[in-house]
């Protein structure tokens, strides 16, 4: 079936280098993509999204790249901080209805 | 300003027990989501509302669980009767929702729930 998936479970980082998180995603019809952090014991959080009319959108110390043609989500985190350390979703909204699909996560460790 | 706010934050029953989950959406926002997370299966949409209404609920497990939305301000997630297997953290997470358009869903902290 369709779905989202994520290449790597877990990816340890040095603090101050940067991150990237991978996500594949099977469904063509998507058209919103988020990213959410989420924290031990906590809710996910939303970092941030992006449309399907872009393929680069920029937030604070985060990016998200999206390749429509081979249907790739990226996250890089700049100057990875201890703060930083948590499970990565990567999530998209399919064009019928609001409904979002997860990926398994990536949980990144910083190491100081 | 308030996020979702979820009710009870932990809850521990026997098998067999009622369970009750509650949840308060962001104010003026008008589409509300329940979610399971197992660390089997994931972040599984279970049901969403919109307007008040339930628009898909292909993802609630059996008819052991129903959830209600009486007024755009709160919802309840029931499991009767509990089961072990139910035992995960169960969020609550509302977006605005216009037609056309896509919008961000924000989550509660969850309710982490032990059946016993």
């Amino acid at each position: 079936g369709e779905s989202v998936g994520l290449h790597l479970p877990t990816l340890s980082v040095q603090e101050g280098d940067n991150s990237i998180i991978n996500c594949a995603y099977s469904n063509s019809a998507s058209d919103y993509f988020i990213w959410y952090k989420q924290e031990s014991g906590k809710g996910p959080q939303f970092i941030i999204d992006i449309r399907s009319n872009m393929d680069k959108r920029q937030g604070q110390r985060v990016t998200v790249l999206l390749n429509k043609t081979v249907k790739h989500l990226s996250l890089q985190i700049a100057a990875t901080q201890p703060g930083d350390s948590a499970v990565y979703f990567c999530a998209e909204n399919r064009a019928a209805g609001n409904k979002l699909t997860f990926g398994g996560g990536t949980r990144v460790l910083v190491k100081p | 300003d308030a996020g979702v706010i979820q009710s009870p934050r932990h809850e521990v029953t026997e098998m067999g027990q009622e369970v009750t989950l509650r949840c308060k959406p962001i104010s003026g926002h008008n589409s509300l989501f329940w979610y399971r997370q197992t660390m089997m299966r994931g972040l599984e949409l279970l049901i969403y509302f919109n307007n008040n209404v339930p628009i898909d609920d292909s993802g609630m497990p059996e008819d052991r669980f129903s959830a209600k939305m009486p007024n755009a301000s709160f919802s309840t997630l029931k499991i009767q009767p509990s089961e072990p297997r139910d035992s995960a953290v169960y969020f609550c997470a509302s977006s605005f929702t216009s037609t056309g358009s896509r919008e961000t869903q924000y989550f509660g902290p969850g309710t982490r729930l032990l059946v016993l």
